[in-house]
């Protein structure tokens, strides 16, 4: 099955433990794409990349972190997580690494930051 | 100005009527668009995507663009409870080198 899977769903923490959101998909999507969605703002880009070690900023960067190794993942680093940083990710990926084509998304991963 | 701007809503509409979402964008570069469904607590899933200007037909749905006016819109006909939800309209525009700009949603209210 076609999926996006992120890990961890969901996950309460507190201000500056480092964590990881795992994103993997098994599509052989060339772009991949880090969101952050709160309520009244929608759908904010954080980072996106175009294809394994090509990466760049979407609209609200600060504090994360990205890295593209491999074409199937794109994990997202918070090095120093604070309470702002309180929201629901998704992950996405699409088949062109232009962002033409449409996306599949994760099933979403909600944090906590204490 | 926002780059993407959708109405918040609620938009309620009557079950069977026609229910109509704009969404307006400021990059006139842009070169695809889409519009996504949400429903509460769950992921965005395409509803359809769109890329010329003019009509583009799915079943009950229908994508407009006008890119001289910097819009596109969603019709969606014959309104069924099950499309009450929010609608995202996202961007790829051409001066953000595939950066993608979503609108902050539109929420349907579909009454019986």
């Amino acid at each position: 099955e076609a999926q996006v899977t992120q890990n961890p769903r969901y996950l309460i923490t507190v201000t500056g433990k480092k964590l990881t959101v795992t994103c993997s998909q098994n599509m052989n999507h060339e772009y991949m794409s880090w969101y952050r969605q709160d309520p009244g703002l929608g759908l904010r880009q954080i980072y996106y990349s175009m294809n394994v070690e090509v990466t760049d900023k979407g609209d609200v960067p600060e504090g994360y972190k990205v890295s593209r190794k491999e074409k199937r993942n794109f994990p997202l680093i918070l090095e120093s997580p604070s309470p702002n940083q309180t929201s629901l990710y998704f992950c996405a990926s699409s088949l062109a690494g232009d962002g033409n084509q449409p996306q599949h998304f994760g099933d979403g991963t909600r944090l906590s930051i204490l | 100005q926002k780059e993407v701007e959708q109405n918040s809503g609620p938009l309620s509409v009557p079950e069977g009527a026609i229910a109509s979402l704009n969404c307006t964008y400021s990059d006139r570069g842009s070169q695809s668009f889409f519009w996504y469904r949400q429903y509460s607590g769950k992921s965005p899933e395409l509803i359809m995507f769109i890329y010329s200007n003019g009509d583009k037909e799915d079943g009950r749905f229908t994508a407009q663009l006008n890119k001289a006016s910097q819009y596109v819109s969603l019709l969606i006909r014959d309104s069924q409870p099950s499309d009450s939800a929010t609608y995202l309209c996202a961007v790829n525009g051409w001066s953000s080198a595939s950066k993608i700009i979503f609108g902050s949603g539109t929420r349907l209210s579909i009454r019986p």
